[in-house]
């Protein structure tokens, strides 16, 4: 059973666009959620975290989170060439330890100049 | 500068050989957990270990080994009992505190590979 989904791309914006990217997870009871970026061949940098309904904005990110729709998503305005990379959306689940992520299999970005 | 080291960058493994992967951190965080990630793929759970002395299977434990004698250190045995090991091992850390899950700080991973 897949406790988070991704579309797993590639998606492919034009420099200055706007990027969506989609997660959807399976527990009702997910109370935290997480955007990690991952250039290729390198580690994941967290970039976004959400706990409320609602959007949360931090420069050109928006994470946007429905917990009736069990949709979080990740905004990114004036895409560079810079933000061309893997991102991976994560969920703590209820009950789960303190730190136990289920992570999705990522969106792969491309932003061309 | 804090962080958590993971060494060697790139690992080789023999047939029939056990190989450990060193994870070391400086952020004096309580947790730290083994993650392994193949190619197209999302992070999956070794083990974690949110005390000294104490870790937790993850979803795929089998063939793999851990050991937590020092806050500091979570390294990683992957024996021969592990017939794909082929992939990229992530060490990651997190404080933990409050009721929500804790925001993991990652490694630079480990690519071990078969011979």
């Amino acid at each position: 059973q897949k406790e988070v989904e991704q579309n797993s791309g590639p998606l492919s914006v034009p420099e200055g666009a706007i990027a969506s990217l989609n997660c959807t997870y399976s527990d009702r009871g997910s109370q935290s959620f997480f955007w990690y970026r991952q250039y290729s061949g390198k580690s994941p940098e967290l970039i976004m975290f959400i706990y409320s309904n609602g959007d949360k904005e931090d420069g050109r990110f928006t994470a946007q989170l429905n917990k009736a729709s069990q949709y979080v998503s990740l905004l990114i305005r004036d895409s560079q060439p810079s933000d061309s990379a893997t991102y991976l959306c994560a969920v703590n689940n209820r009950g789960s330890t303190l730190g136990r992520l289920y992570f999705g299999r990522g969106t792969q970005l491309t932003v061309w100049p | 500068d804090g962080g958590i080291t993971q060494s060697p960058k790139y690992l080789f493994r023999k047939e029939g050989q056990n190989v450990t992967l060193s994870c070391e951190q400086n952020l004096n965080h309580d947790a730290m957990y083994w993650y392994r990630q193949d190619p197209g793929q999302g992070l999956r759970l070794i083990y974690y270990s949110q005390i000294v002395n104490d870790f937790q299977k993850g979803d795929i434990a089998e063939g793999y080994s851990v050991s937590r004698e020092k806050k500091e250190s979570f390294p990683l045995t992957v024996t021969s009992a592990q017939k794909n090991p082929t992939a990229f091992y992530l060490c990651a850390s997190s404080a933990l505190g409050g009721n929500r899950g804790e925001k993991l700080f990652f490694g630079s991973g480990t690519q071990l590979s078969v011979l």
